[in-house]
């Protein structure tokens, strides 16, 4: 299994406040991906990254930020939680494009009350 | 910008009968790559197959092909002998190669929910 971990697994927060999710891997891969999952919408990027400090929005990236300060680590920032953004997220990594190999995370399922 | 759609939302097919599930894509870029996902009830994403753009031959992986249709834009996804822990949702994903302004994006369709009856 590829070295790649999502904490925290499950939380619960207050609209209004700002949550982070990390995404870690042990591959050393230059690409890394942050989905949110909803019934009816299958997975929806939010944002990419291509190196460290290099990244893009995706299709629904509004309300979210991320991060990538080294290799290792793709952080995802909800500046201030709406219940809208009540979701499971997932985290990917891939080393090369468009490539065959893409690890996802085990999900972080996120509850804005 | 790239675009992968799944008409089907739910499909049901008999134990130890093939099933095609289809996916269709839009792209404009020549250098590609789509992909086959899993992901049961349990929540983890499972990879199943990869088809290049470039690639002559269509991919197979066990009871899983892919059949790849570059004119028509087609990529679905065949089980012969479907299973019953076959049951599951199925994603088709695509991703560009970097060079463009993409760098790898990859973009998900919506889902097929497959049930496999007994």
């Amino acid at each position: 299994d590829a070295g790649i971990t999502q904490s925290p697994r499950h939380k619960v927060t207050e609209t209004g406040t700002p949550v982070t999710l990390r995404c870690h891997q042990t591959e050393n891969h230059r690409y890394m991906y942050w989905y949110r999952q909803d019934p009816g919408h299958g997975l929806r990027l939010i944002h990419y990254s291509y190196g460290v400090k290099d990244t893009d929005k995706g299709e629904v990236s509004d309300g979210y930020s991320v991060s990538r300060s080294k290799t290792e680590d793709f952080l995802l920032t909800l500046e201030s939680a709406t219940s809208s953004q009540t979701s499971v997220y997932f985290c990917a990594i891939s080393e090369s494009v468009p490539g065959n190999t893409i690890y996802f995370g085990e999900g972080s399922w996120l509850t804005v009350v | 910008a790239q675009k992968i759609t799944q008409t089907q939302p739910g499909m049901f097919v008999q134990e130890k009968e093939a099933v095609t599930l289809d996916c269709t894509y839009d792209t404009s870029d020549q250098s590609y790559g789509l992909f086959w996902y899993k992901q049961p009830s349990s929540g983890e994403m499972i990879f199943l197959i990869y088809q290049g753009s470039y690639d002559e031959q269509n991919a197979t992986e066990g009871r899983y092909s892919l059949n790849f249709q570059k004119a028509r834009k087609s990529a679905n996804l065949v089980i012969s002998a479907s299973q019953l822990g076959d049951s599951a949702m199925y994603f088709c994903a695509m991703r560009e190669a970097a060079g463009g302004t993409s760098y790898g994006k990859l973009t998900f369709g919506q889902g097929t929910i497959l049930t496999v009856h007994p």
